[in-house]
């Protein structure tokens, strides 16, 4: 049984499209996270939500719109898509925000 | 606001040989973690290091923490192909309860 998963695996898009990328865990956590790597292999953080709520919003452009319908999903949500956007997003979860964080497959995003 | 910094960024070794990853962080971390991501794949938890002294051993990989020198390692004794992957290194800033923040990563190759 996957414990975090996302949809789509790879997802290949013009600039200027809006997309967005699904997240789920059945590990009963209480807070996800949308995390970036770039082409550098740079892990960053972009968003956490806690229960629902967001409790962590780095310096990311507000095309990027995180949404968590409960606090088994959160998706990610990008406007008006960019060149530089084409990174590796990793969602996350953990217990109590504190804990140990485990991450799905990732989503390799291209914009051509 | 912390910053954590691994070295070396690439590291190839011999199989058989030990190496020290070193992992330094500029303020109080709550706590430690170490990471590993094959090519392509997802983060896999290694460790979670939760107080000054601890140390963690799973197969030819060991961790420690040192609050006191801010300074993290992790020590591969007698290393086998199956080891090569980048290890991050992950600490969580006091106070923000679910930032994690990632060093730059250690890119090992082990070779025959």
């Amino acid at each position: 049984d996957t414990a975090v998963s996302q949809t789509p695996k790879y997802l290949v898009t013009q600039m200027g499209n809006d997309k967005s990328i699904k997240c789920e865990q059945n590990l009963g956590h209480d807070t996800m996270y949308w995390y970036k790597q770039d082409s550098k292999k740079f892990l960053k953080i972009m968003f956490s939500y806690n229960n629902k709520e967001l409790i962590i919003n780095e310096t990311v452009p507000n095309r990027f719109s995180p949404k968590s319908p409960d606090k088994a999903h959160l998706n990610l949500h990008i406007n008006s898509l960019e060149l530089g956007d084409s990174a590796v997003y990793f969602c996350a979860s953990s217990l109590a925000g504190v804990n140990e964080q485990f991450f799905g497959p990732g989503t390799r995003l291209t914009v051509l | 606001e912390l910053k954590v910094e691994q070295n070396p960024l690439f590291l190839s070794m011999q199989e058989g040989k030990n190496y020290t990853i070193y992992c330094n962080y500029s303020t109080t971390s709550d706590r430690l973690y170490w990471y590993r991501q094959d090519p392509g794949k997802s983060l896999e938890s290694l460790f979670v290091l939760l107080s000054n002294g601890a140390v963690k051993q799973e197969g030819r990989l060991m961790a420690s923490l040192d609050t006191k020198a801010r300074l993290s390692t992790l020590h591969i004794t007698a290393a086998v192909h199956d080891l090569s992957a980048t290890y991050f290194c992950a600490g969580i800033d006091t106070g923000t309860a679910s930032k994690l923040t990632f060093g730059t990563g250690t890119r090992l190759q082990v070779t025959l």
